[in-house]
């Protein structure tokens, strides 16, 4: 078990609905990114938080925007969902500080958009 | 862009048999690879890594090596067990500030009794 926790496990929104996805780092951590994993695809990356501050972004649209906290623990939140934004989505935990860059993922977010 | 070519699925072998996964890889300057695997209804584990050329991750009885020179990072075993079915995951980080990972499409390994 890696010590990075997702919540809500599964969850199930309308097209059109925002949602809000959380995400508490591995203790030591100051890094967390966020991907997602469509239904037999590998993850993509959405972006990724540093010290409270987005520090690189992926092919994504605006409408999918994060947060991160002072405890570095982390929001992902989707605006005007659709159904393509159905998938797995993934929070991974790291350390830039450190020289072993090693990502601990947690086990996700299940999300159905209908 | 970086990028990450995996061989395709799905991948079904009987226990004790031999393993290969093919992994190439696109990118600037001198990334990390991993192998990632993830199990049925979990997230990614990370299975093994290599930092540099020639470097060999090992892990569970699995190994890959860095080669530079054709841009691979295949991952073997000797032999498999029923316990090694999941989806398998080449990935490869860039160097600097911003270590996000970019991952192959996975291929799915079943290895029958």
């Amino acid at each position: 078990e890696t010590g990075v926790t997702q919540s809500p496990t599964h969850l199930i929104k309308t097209r059109g609905q925002q949602v809000t996805l959380r995400c508490s780092s591995q203790s030591g951590h100051n890094t967390v990114s966020w991907y997602q994993q469509a239904l037999g695809q590998g993850p993509q990356f959405i972006f990724q938080y540093y010290r409270e501050e987005e520090n690189g972004r992926g092919n994504f649209p605006p409408r999918f925007s994060g947060l991160q906290f002072p405890n570095y623990s982390s929001e992902l939140n989707v605006n005007a969902l659709e159904l393509d934004d159905s998938a797995l989505y993934l929070c991974a935990s790291s350390s830039l500080s450190r020289s072993d860059t090693e990502a601990f993922f947690g086990q996700g977010t299940r999300l159905t958009v209908v | 862009g970086d990028s990450v070519t995996q061989m395709e699925g799905p991948v079904t072998l009987s226990e004790e048999a031999f393993l290969t996964i093919n992994c190439t890889y696109t990118a600037t300057g001198y990334p990390s690879l991993f192998w990632y695997v993830q199990y049925p209804g979990e997230g990614l584990q990370l299975l093994l890594k290599a930092t540099k050329a020639d470097d060999k991750g090992s892990n569970k009885g699995f190994e890959a090596t860095y080669r530079k020179e054709t841009t691979s990072f295949h991952l073997e075993k000797g032999s498999v067990q029923v316990s090694d079915s999941a989806v398998y995951f080449c990935a490869l980080s860039g160097a600097g500030a911003n270590s996000k990972l970019t991952f192959g499409k996975g291929i799915t390994l079943s290895v029958r009794p």
